[in-house]
């Protein structure tokens, strides 16, 4: 079980904006960047979100990140087929000492 | 271009050591935090162990500590990973990863596969 919590599917039909939470706490998410990663099968993951909002170069404005206490959520409108896709929230932990992902969530898109 | 290259994974037995290797090209290495991530089977991804652009500190994910221990040599823009005393369920996908000054892993490489089994 994930100190980092996310819903483990999610989905919505092209066009949809469909959002993923990620749950922390006050050492992890509460005091510290979140960030996201986007993996399709058998591929290494890539980055979609730094910075709690911030895209880094080439990820559509699509994507979108927020982030409010002590958790944080990813937002993708004009869902395409090709978004289908496993998502992970990630922050280091102040506490622990070490960097945190979140279970993952698998986007299907219908 | 940013490039990771990880070696050195394989079938090992249960007990055994292995060291995995990561090499960097396209940055100034000397620059970056480095991270481990690895990905069991059908499993999620599970940060592993990270170290400063000096060495002078180095994380682990607790339940690691003691048998994993991660180093780098920056005058040869490489990662490693020492794994002591391997075990079934170290069976993943292991991923080097450069890490920028807010902590995302904004490059990652293609991953090598270790099993571990008898």
């Amino acid at each position: 079980q994930s100190v980092l919590t996310q819903p483990p599917s999610a989905s919505g039909t092209p066009g949809q904006r469909v959002t993923i939470s990620c749950s922390g706490g006050s050492s992890n998410i509460g005091s510290n960047y979140v960030c996201w990663y986007q993996q399709f099968p058998g591929m290494a993951p890539k980055l979609l979100i730094y910075r709690n909002n911030q895209r880094p170069s080439g990820v559509p404005d699509r994507f979108s990140g927020s982030k409010s206490g002590t958790s944080a959520s990813l937002a993708i409108s004009g869902l395409r087929s090709d978004d289908e896709a496993d998502y992970y929230c990630a922050a280091w932990d102040d506490r622990l000492t070490s960097g945190l992902f979140g279970g993952g969530t698998k986007l299907t898109v219908l | 271009e940013v490039k990771l290259v990880e070696s050195g994974g394989g079938l090992v037995q249960p007990g055994e050591s292995l060291r995995l290797s990561c090499a960097a090209s396209g940055f100034t290495f000397s620059n970056y935090y480095m991270t481990w991530v690895r990905q069991a089977p059908g499993k999620g991804l599970q940060w592993v162990a990270n170290i400063r652009q000096d060495s002078t500190q180095r994380y682990y994910l607790d339940s690691l500590r003691g048998r994993f221990t991660i180093s780098r040599d920056n005058a040869n823009n490489s990662l490693h990973l020492q794994i002591n005393s391997l075990r079934a369920d170290d069976t993943a996908v292991y991923y080097c990863a450069r890490q920028p000054v807010y902590g995302d892993l904004d490059h990652w490489g293609q991953g090598i596969l270790v099993i571990v089994s008898s």
